[in-house]
């Protein structure tokens, strides 16, 4: 059965330093992962997505995501955090025979600190 | 700008009284989704509709319903909310490409708190 771990509950970092979140995912074919991020009472917004193709996916604000296949893990990353990114990060496979169903991790809290 | 839209906002309802959670969309997208999300976990999908064709997740109570009137509008409507009923309920959409390709757009979410 597909699944998503996202093995870091919480995250602190400073501003301005980088940031790499982790997924990793079980998955017997080619997956088609997402992150997404959820701001306190919003609701999800996608941040990136890979289908297939370069390994390395550039999403908005800033972000970016490589796919390895070997390591079964799509990790988010950013060069340089800013307060605002301060949120809970989802990594999601869409599962196949499924239409578009996602399948999410249990998400990863971001602090950043002055 | 095209979005997906979720009212109320925040809803208060007592222990067994039946409420509505409505969700629009002006992205003219074929699938409407509701998702069940509990503080900090994950969102858990609870229904979709495919145009008019209602896709009901194995493990969702019986409590919870959904209509989907028309393209634009969706509703879940839980019959009796327990305390465990309490969470955030998330609508989104996607154009309805067959597949796990097919990307989903999310709304807000509406906060329902019962009594």
């Amino acid at each position: 059965a597909q699944s998503v771990t996202q093995p870091d509950i919480h995250i602190t970092v400073s501003e301005g330093a980088s940031l790499e979140l982790r997924c990793n995912y079980s998955y017997g074919a080619t997956p088609y992962l997402f992150w997404y991020v959820q701001s306190p009472g919003q609701g999800l917004q996608l941040l990136l997505k890979y289908f297939s193709g370069d390994t390395l996916v550039q999403g908005i604000k800033g972000f970016e995501a490589e796919f390895k296949r070997s390591q079964s893990s799509f990790n988010l990353r950013k060069p340089s955090v800013h307060w605002s990114d301060a949120a809970e990060y989802f990594c999601a496979v869409g599962a196949r025979n499924q239409g578009g169903k996602l399948i999410f991790g249990q998400g990863t809290e971001l602090s950043v600190k002055p | 700008d095209a979005m997906v839209i979720q009212n109320p906002r925040y809803q208060v309802t007592q222990f067994g009284k039946p409420v509505t959670l409505s969700c629009s969309q002006t992205l003219n997208h074929n699938v409407m989704y509701w998702y069940q999300q509990k503080s900090s976990q994950a969102p858990k999908l609870l229904f979709h509709y495919y145009d008019k064709d209602f896709n009901n997740e194995a493990d969702t109570p019986d409590n919870f319903q959904s209509r989907r009137p028309n393209t634009s509008f969706c509703f879940l409507d839980i019959r009796s909310p327990g305390l465990g009923d309490a969470a955030m309920y998330l609508c989104a959409t996607s154009r309805g490409q067959r597949g796990p390709t097919d990307t989903q757009y999310f709304g807000p979410g509406t906060r329902l708190t019962v009594l």
